[in-house]
Parts: C-alpha cells; sequence; structure tokens
C-alpha cells in the first residue's frame, strides 16, 4: 500500500524557514517523481514544486522560486521542502503526492494526510 | 497561465441523480485534464486521468470526457458517499494549475 507521511510543520514568524519531510512507502520511491501541493485554508489546490525521480530536475511556481528547495533521499525514501523567508500567503496544509507523467507536467495519483505550515507573527 | 474555469462552483442534488460538473480550459490542452475528489478534512484523490482514462479503485459511475478547452466529470447516480468538492487540474503546460472547484452538496 502507497502510503506518504509528511511532517515539519507549524506555526513560524514571517521572515523565518520551516523544512517539511514526507517519508514514502509502498512502492520504489526512486522511481517517481515527487511533488508539494499546497491548500490555503478555506481555498483551492496550488502546485508548489516538483523534483524529478533522481532529484536532477526541479522545478517551482513564480511565487515560491528562490525561497522554497524542493530535495530527496531515494535511500531514505523521503521527499523535503525547505522553506525560507516564508510570508503570510505560505500559510497553507501541504501535501506531499507522487507525480505521473512528463516531470514536472503530469497528474497527483498519491497524496500524503497534509501538513499545515501558518506562517504569523 | 492556462486558467481553468470549474462551474458551477456550487451544484445542489439529491441521492440517485445524474450530474455534470465542467471545467473549461483558457486555452486548448489536448486531453490534459485530471480530475479530483476532495472530501472535507480529507486529502484530494485521483478520479479520472487525461480527460477519460479510468483510475483502479475509482467506482465506474465516475467517468470523464472532452478535449480542446471543454471537459465534464460526469456522475451516475450520486450516492450520498460522493458529497465532496471535486477539483480539474491541467498538465499541458508546466504551471499544473488547478480549477476553483466545484462543491457537490445534498439538496
Amino acid at each position: 500500500e502507497v502510503q506518504l507521511v509528511e511532517s515539519g510543520g507549524g506555526l513560524v514568524q514571517p521572515g523565518r524557514s520551516l523544512k517539511l519531510s514526507c517519508a514514502a512507502s509502498g512502492f520504489t520511491f526512486s522511481d517517481y517523481n515527487m511533488a508539494w501541493v499546497r491548500q490555503a485554508p478555506k481555498k483551492g489546490l496550488e502546485w508548489v514544486a516538483t523534483i524529478s525521480y533522481d532529484g536532477s530536475s526541479t522545478y517551482y511556481r513564480d511565487s515560491v522560486k528562490g525561497r522554497f528547495t524542493i530535495s530527496r533521499d531515494n535511500a531514505k525514501s523521503t521527499l523535503y521542502l525547505q522553506m525560507d523567508s516564508l510570508r503570510s500567503e505560505d500559510t497553507a496544509t501541504y501535501y506531499c503526492a507522487r507525480q505521473r507523467g512528463v516531470v514536472y507536467r503530469g497528474y497527483f495519483d498519491y497524496w500524503g494526510q497534509g501538513v499545515m505550515v501558518t506562517v504569523s507573527s | 497561465n492556462i486558467v481553468l474555469t470549474q462551474s458551477p462552483a456550487t451544484l445542489s442534488v439529491t441521492p440517485g441523480e445524474s450530474v455534470s460538473l465542467s471545467c473549461r480550459a483558457s486555452q486548448s490542452i489536448s486531453t490534459s485534464i485530471h480530475w479530483y475528489q476532495q472530501k472535507s478534512n480529507e486529502s484530494p484523490r485521483l478520479l479520472i486521468k487525461y480527460a477519460s482514462q479510468s483510475i483502479s479503485g475509482i467506482p465506474s459511475r465516475f467517468s470523464g470526457s472532452g478535449s480542446g478547452t471543454d471537459f465534464t466529470l460526469s456522475i451516475n447516480r450520486v450516492e450520498s458517499e460522493d458529497f465532496s468538492i471535486y477539483y480539474c487540474q491541467q498538465s499541458y503546460s508546466s504551471l499544473n494549475t488547478f480549477g476553483a472547484g466545484t462543491k457537490l452538496e445534498l439538496k
């Protein structure tokens, strides 16, 4: 059974950093592209970033470029999202998702349960 | 950027009715559209990929159609567990945008 379990969320002040993790199991992690998708409270879904199966390619939405870094450790079957210079508009539930298709363009076939990030002073 | 417009925003139905949810793209995206269901306080679940391709484990009452700019998610004979929010997502461009969602509610 595919499982994606996020951790690392919490309350953080504007301008500070936070690192999210996503532990994967039930599939060969190193075979799949992975992504982060977020959802602000009472809002819709928003793709954040994607990393290729081998970590060689990464893609970001414009609003997080230069502030967020997606990475992975295939030996640990773990996906990460380093979030720096956080803003109030980054407040959201962050989902880890497995992405199928052409690297940064595809659909999300499995999702984690999500982790809440609140950026507030 | 490709904008996806979902309509209606809210659809009120009674169990047993059949419904169609619309997703319109701001430019042609071939069949690069995918549909998700999100129940309250749960993660999204993939229902349909590439406009009309079924997903293992998803009930057969869910089906998708369309190409170009107009897409439809159909639910044949809505069941009580189907009341939730439905999102479309495009993978034609690199931005992987989602629509704003259609809420299917009990009438």
